[in-house]
């Protein structure tokens, strides 16, 4: 199985700050992740996927990067609907696809 | 719009059955390959199971394998988890979620809101 970290736990940023925010693999799986964010009461929404890529409709601020086991999901200027808590995944295995344990974006 | 409409959740005893399911909408069902994942609240994504469009491929957690059977109904646009011999972990909010392909696992698109699991004596 492969194991996915999330660091931090928890970010404090100010409103319009930028917010990096990192996942690790623990082997190499490509390019085979996905970020989501998740806000109180809801279901996860997909932000980024392929590692880099955009859904349709997901702001440009929100931008993925990395390959093999290190990637980061950046916010470029945090706005107050951004603040929630963010999951990566990998999806080079077909079983099972694992979660990181999450970050919580809060206001600084 | 796609829509994914999870029901079947509620409190049930440990070693008990229960059955969910999803009504899926907005989309063509059998063009792409579905899941469960659940959700302890407050803590984090666990996948539960996946299956393929044409249901040939099928696979477990291993936390659910053996207790818990995924099944689809494409003429009713419908997904299911049959879950068995439930235990107190298995208390979550369980989502259905689209998956990107047809034919194997990658990112999950769209997701429902949940339906919610107790298992509790």
């Amino acid at each position: 199985e492969i194991v996915m970290t999330q660091s931090p736990a928890t970010l404090s940023v100010s409103p319009g700050e930028r917010a990096t925010l990192s996942c690790r693999a623990s082997q190499t799986i490509g390019s085979n992740l996905a970020w989501y964010q998740q806000k109180p009461g809801q279901a996860p929404r997909l932000l980024i996927y392929a590692a880099s890529s955009r859904p349709t409709g997901i702001p440009a601020r929100f931008s993925g990067s990395g390959s093999g086991t290190e990637f980061t999901l950046t916010i470029s200027s945090l706005q107050s609907e951004d603040f929630a808590v963010y999951w990566c995944q990998q999806h080079k295995d077909w079983a099972p696809l694992t979660f990181g344990g999450g970050t919580k974006v809060e206001i600084k | 719009e796609v829509q994914l409409v999870e029901s079947g959740g509620g409190l049930v005893q440990p070693g008990r059955s229960l059955r969910l399911s999803c009504a899926a909408s907005g989309f063509i069902f059998d063009d792409y390959a579905m899941h469960w994942v659940r959700q302890v609240p407050g803590k984090g994504l666990e996948w539960v199971s996946g299956i393929t469009w044409n249901s040939d491929k099928i696979d477990y957690a291993d936390s659910v394998m053996g207790r818990f059977t995924i099944s689809r109904d494409n003429a009713k646009n419908s997904l299911y988890l049959q879950m068995n011999s439930l235990r107190v972990e298995d208390t979550a909010l369980y989502y259905c979620a689209t998956d990107r392909h047809s034919s194997g696992w990658s990112y999950f698109v769209s997701w429902g809101q949940g339906t919610l699991v107790t298992v509790s004596s």
